[in-house]
């Protein structure tokens, strides 16, 4: 059974410094998504990552996937208090559509 | 932009009670899903249906649970008998399929089930 990992569960920031979330899951995959999800809301896709080595940021947010690993990365810079929200990385096995989600990181950014 | 849309966004309903949830996916998406919140913990898996079947199911989705896309637009969940725990965000998401894998699966606004 495939089981993704996230830590730190919550994580408490202050405006302006940079942090990284990790998503560790536990079998081979092709895909690997990060999503956000702000309080009572929908869940918004921020990245798709296909493969190793595979780097997409946008704005202060970056994703990287390293499969050898079965790790991925989302590394925030400069952060700012519309990032606060919840962020969960889904894992999607070889032959397979079924989004296997993390954890959860609730991230909170203090002014 | 195209968005999956979930009716309704909240359902009470007692303990017992039968429930549909409605969903109308991306018009051209193949692949549907459910998938369930319970408040504050993670996102889980429910059901995917492609070609008007079930392709694959948790265990979560007993002989309690059931979909159908019942016309070429809507996706339906129902829960025929419902119990306490079932009371949870639920939601639809839609995708065109592997062959498109840099999509990633769209999402709707959920339905909050509470169940009294």
């Amino acid at each position: 059974e495939l089981k993704v990992e996230q830590n730190p569960l919550f994580l408490s920031m202050q405006e302006g410094k940079n942090y990284t979330i990790y998503c560790n899951y536990s079998t081979t995959s092709d895909r690997l998504y990060w999503y956000r999800q702000d309080p009572g809301k929908s869940l918004e896709s921020l990245f798709v990552l296909l493969s190793n080595g595979a780097v997409k940021q946008e704005g202060r947010l970056m994703a990287s996937l390293d499969t050898k690993a079965r790790l991925s990365t989302l590394h925030i810079t400069a952060a700012v208090h519309d990032l606060s929200a919840t962020y969960f990385c889904a894992v999607v096995p070889f032959g397979n559509e079924k989004l296997t989600f993390g954890t959860g990181t609730r991230l909170t950014i203090i002014p | 932009e195209p968005e999956v849309t979930q009716t309704p966004s909240h359902q009470v309903t007692q303990m017992g009670q039968e429930v549909i949830l409605r969903c109308v996916p991306i018009s051209n998406h193949l692949y549907f899903y459910w998938y369930r919140q319970i408040l504050g913990q993670k996102v889980e898996f429910l059901v995917s249906f492609y070609n008007n079947e079930i392709s694959e199911k948790s265990e979560i989705f007993d002989d309690q649970f059931s979909v159908e896309r019942p016309d070429g637009s809507n996706f339906t969940l129902k829960i025929r008998s419902t119990k306490l725990e079932d009371s949870a965000m639920y939601f639809c998401a839609s995708t065109r399929g592997s062959g498109f894998s840099n999509q990633p699966q769209q999402f709707g606004d959920g339905t909050r089930l509470s169940i009294l």
